[in-house]
């Protein structure tokens, strides 16, 4: 199964904040990951695909980027509603499997 | 407006069953692969299965932890799909969440609407 390192697990940031989130493979998955945000008691919200591409409706201010195994997820100005947490998620092949989570605190 | 839910979490004894449903509306359910994802207490998402439509052959995907105990199906006339959960241990707690999946050909997989998630608590 390919192993998805995710780092930092967590982060301490301010309103306004530019932050970078890294999202690591253990193999070669060309831009198959997806990025989610997942608040308490909400629904998982996804927030990028193929790597790169915006989900209609998220925010422009989430960017992610990356190829083969190196891949980031950008927020470039904290909002209070960002404060929660992300997992990169890989679907080049099953088993899929999710990075650890990154907790955004304020 | 595409909406998911969960349903039939419950408590139940290690060694029991259990079987969830995710009723889905909004989008033409047949059409779609179908996810189901959990996390327990303090940790992260696991996947726990997956579903394909029957536009790819509607096969199903497991993750080792729960391959041959667990089974993932869909009624695609009424939109729903299930997870039957047998021989459940305590480490299968946790929120279970269902998710739809999206795709380009069939191969790769990501999922752009999920429920609300419901608990199962594995416990004597």
């Amino acid at each position: 199964a390919i192993q998805l390192t995710q780092s930092p697990s967590s982060l301490s940031a301010s309103v306004g904040d530019r932050i970078t989130i890294t999202c690591r493979a253990s193999q070669g998955i060309g831009n198959a990951l997806a990025w989610y945000q997942l608040k308490p008691g909400l629904t998982p919200k996804l927030l990028i695909y193929d790597a790169s591409s915006l989900q209609s409706g998220v925010p422009s201010r989430f960017r992610g980027s990356g190829s083969g195994t190196d891949f980031t997820l950008t927020i470039t100005s904290l909002q209070p509603e960002d404060f929660v947490s992300y997992y990169c998620q890989q679907f080049n092949s099953f088993p899929l499997t999710f990075g650890g989570g990154t907790k955004v605190e304020i | 407006e595409v909406q998911l839910v969960e349903s039939g979490g419950d408590l139940v004894q290690p060694g029991g069953s259990l079987r969830l449903s995710c009723r889905t509306s909004g989008f033409t359910f047949g059409d779609y692969g179908l996810t189901w994802v959990r996390q327990a207490p303090g940790t992260g998402l696991e996947w726990v299965g997956f579903t394909r439509s029957h536009l790819y052959g509607g096969t199903s995907e497991y993750a080792a932890s729960v391959e041959g105990r667990f089974t993932v199906s869909r009624d695609d006339s009424r939109g729903i799909a299930y997870l039957q959960m047998n021989s459940l241990k305590t480490e299968d707690r946790g929120v279970y969440y269902c998710g739809r999946g999206r795709t380009y050909g069939g191969v790769k997989y990501w999922f752009d609407y999920w429920g609300q998630g419901t608990l199962v608590t594995v416990s004597s």
